[in-house]
C-alpha cells in the first residue's frame, strides 16, 4: 500500500498564480483532510471531508478551494497564491481516531 | 475554538537523557494522541489515549492522559539520536471529530 501520497513535493509559486496540490490515498478511507505547518504555529487545518461529495471548513479555510468527487482523491486548491500561503501542506486520511498523513508539499509563493 | 498549550517549545539534550514534555487545554477531550514528525516527513502516530488516567506505553515511550481529560504527558526514555524530530500532541473529541494539534515540540538530541 501506498497510503497517502502527496505531488507535487516542493512548488514555486509567483504571486496570483493557481495550482492544485493533489492528494490520493489507497486505504479507503471516507475521512480526509488538509493541514498547514508553518514554524511555530504547528498544525492547522484548512479543509476536511468525511466522504465523497462532502467538504467542510477548518481552521484557516480562506483562499483554498477544496472537492471531493472520488474516496480517494482530495485536491486543494490555491486560486490567487498569496505571500503568506507558502507553507509546508499535509494531506491525511483517518479511519477511526488515526490520522495517516502524506510527505507533504513545500510551497514557497514569491 | 480549542486551543492546546505545548511545552516545551524545544529541547537539546544529550543521548542517554530521559525526556518529558506536556500539553495541557483549557476544555476536555475524550481521546489524547501523540505523534511524532521526522525532518521531511508527515507527522505518524505514536501513542493514543483514550480513558482518562490511562497510562500507556510503546517501547521507550510512555504517555499519560490526565485525570481532569484537560492535559496529557509524553516521556521519552534513554533517549537516542533517532529520536530527533518535532512531537505533536492532538486531542479529540469524538468519533469523526477534527483534531486540535499543538504547536509541537522540537527534540534534538546530541550523540
Amino acid at each position: 500500500n501506498a497510503g497517502v501520497t502527496q505531488t507535487p513535493k516542493f512548488q514555486v509559486l509567483k504571486t496570483g498564480q493557481s495550482m492544485t496540490l493533489q492528494c490520493a490515498q489507497d486505504m479507503n478511507h471516507e475521512y480526509m483532510s488538509w493541514y498547514r505547518q508553518d514554524p511555530g504555529m504547528g498544525l492547522r487545518l484548512i479543509h476536511y471531508s468525511v466522504g465523497a461529495g462532502i467538504t467542510d471548513q477548518g481552521e484557516v479555510p480562506n483562499g483554498y478551494n477544496v472537492s471531493r468527487s472520488t474516496t480517494e482523491d482530495f485536491p486543494l486548491r490555491l486560486l490567487s497564491a498569496a505571500p503568506s500561503q507558502t507553507s509546508v501542506y499535509f494531506c491525511a486520511s483517518r479511519m477511526g481516531q488515526q490520522l495517516h498523513f502524506g510527505n507533504g508539499t513545500r510551497l514557497t509563493v514569491t | 475554538g480549542q486551543q492546546l498549550n505545548q511545552s516545551p517549545q524545544s529541547m537539546f539534550i544529550q543521548e542517554g537523557e530521559d525526556v518529558s514534555m506536556n500539553c495541557t487545554s483549557s476544555s476536555i477531550f475524550n481521546t489524547w494522541l501523540w505523534y511524532k514528525q521526522d525532518p521531511g516527513e508527515g507527522p505518524v502516530l505514536l501513542i493514543a489515549l483514550y480513558k482518562a488516567g490511562e497510562l500507556t506505553s510503546n517501547g521507550r515511550l510512555t504517555a499519560q492522559f490526565g485525570i481532569t481529560r484537560k492535559d496529557s504527558f509524553l516521556n521519552i526514555s534513554a533517549s537516542i539520536p533517532s529520536d530527533v524530530g518535532i512531537y505533536f500532541c492532538a486531542g479529540q473529541n469524538s468519533g469523526y471529530s477534527t483534531l486540535t494539534f499543538g504547536k509541537g515540540t522540537m527534540l534534538l538530541v546530541s550523540p
